[in-house]
């Protein structure tokens, strides 16, 4: 398996743009994590899904995001209007069931809001 | 809920010193415990897991026991080289909290030469 895969891996855009993050996770896996990373505040969980189904959306800064899951092998972010703030290093990651499971780590999508 | 406090950083070293990076966590349950490692411009990568009550998790020279007792688990390596600079995330995993991934601030780590 390629393992997790995100597009793209940079983005510039300009502020009140609407972006749009892609995830694939990896074939099989049941769980999908949205984290976003920053010197200010760190590794963030945003949001997860189990089965296509979000399960915790509350660490979603507001409610200019939004992600979505449409089956088991995508997902996106979307963040409409874009404001500078929002600009980070956002990451998908996947895992099987389980709590002994791991999450596997895309490469992420550093976005830059100007 | 869940949560994880790791030590600040950055941690700055020599070549082949002893290193040591504090996690101590805070969960409902029996959690599984993880340390991950990100190298610059690259994502997380698993380093090493423990899955309940001291079990000891090792990988690449680094080594941690899930210490329950004293809720922590405490990352090390005997001897370090200039590759091991990278930033390292704790982490907890507990059903408690949904099978959610809960991570500390990161340690950033400089080996220098």
């Amino acid at each position: 398996d390629a393992g997790v895969i995100q597009s793209p891996r940079h983005e510039v855009t300009e502020m009140g743009q609407e972006v749009t993050l892609r995830c694939k996770p990896i074939s099989g896996h049941d769980y999908l994590f949205w984290y976003r990373q920053t010197m200010m505040r760190g590794l963030e969980l945003l949001i997860y899904f189990n089965n296509n189904v979000p399960i915790d959306d509350s660490g979603m800064p507001e409610d200019r995001f939004s992600a979505k899951m449409p089956n088991a092998s995508f997902s996106t972010l979307k963040i409409q209007p874009s404001e500078p703030r929002d600009s980070a290093v956002y990451f998908c990651a996947s895992s099987l069931v389980g709590i002994s499971t791991e999450a596997f780590f895309g490469q992420g999508t550093r976005l830059t809001v100007v | 809920g869940d949560s994880v406090t790791q030590m600040e950083g950055p941690v700055t070293l020599s070549e082949e010193a002893f290193l040591t990076i504090n996690c101590t966590y805070t969960a409902t349950g029996y959690p599984s415990l993880f340390w991950y490692v990100q190298y610059p411009g690259e994502g997380l990568q698993l380093l090493l897991k423990a899955t309940k009550a001291d079990d000891k998790g090792s990988n690449k020279g680094f080594e941690a026991t899930y210490r329950k007792e004293t809720t922590s688990f405490h990352l090390e390596k005997g001897s370090v080289q200039v590759s091991d600079s990278a930033v390292y995330f704790c982490a907890l995993r507990g059903k408690a909290a949904g099978n959610k991934l809960t991570f500390g601030g990161g340690t950033r780590v400089l080996v220098k030469p």
